[in-house]
């Protein structure tokens, strides 16, 4: 149980375009998720928090702007990076937080890698 | 405000033999703990948590961890390396009362596995 999935799995595409990833909790209901991104050898850096139903929570220095994010249902949680540039290009990885559970513990999906050129 | 150290970037060992990879934590209440592995260009795996039950906590694949409030560590264990053990280890604190949900990543240990 508690399997979350992401789609795609990676993506390439030219500066300037729009790309969004999708994540989605395959069997709970995740009333929060969380956007993560990781640069190589790096541990993973906190993007936003969502919830569902209402507007994300972005750490202090993402741009809210570039980084759109939505949480339309109980379990899918979207990522638009907008006119994404070079310096975008990164490993994107969502997690879910089990609706009710008291240990905040997270489940992560596989990961995105996003390429741009 | 929580925090969370792992010690050592980098820890190398030989097959079949013990593997420790350390993590010490700061927090103000009592915290929640996890140890999570991440294989390249994967996602992050559960290992094991630690959620004020019992302090020695065992987990997949042989892992272990024991907390220890004294010395606010969570160094995690395997009496045996294998081949596959090879991955990034990242150490995760929460704090459990906090309506924000979030955890705080280690900066992760890669642990090498030498045949």
């Amino acid at each position: 149980g508690a399997v979350v999935s992401q789609h795609p799995s990676w993506v390439i595409c030219k500066s300037g375009t729009s790309v969004k990833i999708e994540c989605r909790s395959l069997d709970f209901q995740a009333t929060t998720m969380f956007w993560y991104r990781q640069f190589p050898k790096q541990s993973l850096m906190l993007m936003a928090t969502s919830n569902e139903g209402s507007k994300a929570t972005y750490e202090q220095g993402v741009e809210k702007d570039k980084f759109l994010i939505n949480h339309a249902s109980l379990t899918l949680s979207t990522l638009t990076v907008t006119s994404a540039h070079p310096e975008d290009s990164s490993f994107y990885i969502c997690s879910a937080k089990l609706a009710g559970s008291s240990y905040n513990e997270q489940f992560f999906g596989p990961g995105t890698r996003l390429t741009v050129l | 405000a929580q925090s969370v150290t792992q010690l050592d970037s980098h820890v190398s060992v030989s097959e079949g033999t013990p593997v420790l990879l350390r993590c010490n934590y700061s927090s103000s209440y009592s915290p929640s703990l996890f140890w999570y592995v991440q294989h390249p260009n994967k996602g992050l795996q559960l290992l094991l948590k630690y959620t004020s039950a019992a302090t020695l906590v065992k987990g997949i694949n042989g892992f272990e961890a024991e907390f220890k409030k004294s010395e606010t560590s969570f160094h995690l264990t395997k009496p045996s390396a294998h081949m596959s053990d090879a991955a990034e280890y990242f150490c995760v604190v929460s704090d459990p009362y906090s309506s924000a949900s979030k955890i705080i990543f280690g900066s992760g240990t890669r642990l090498s596995i030498r045949p």
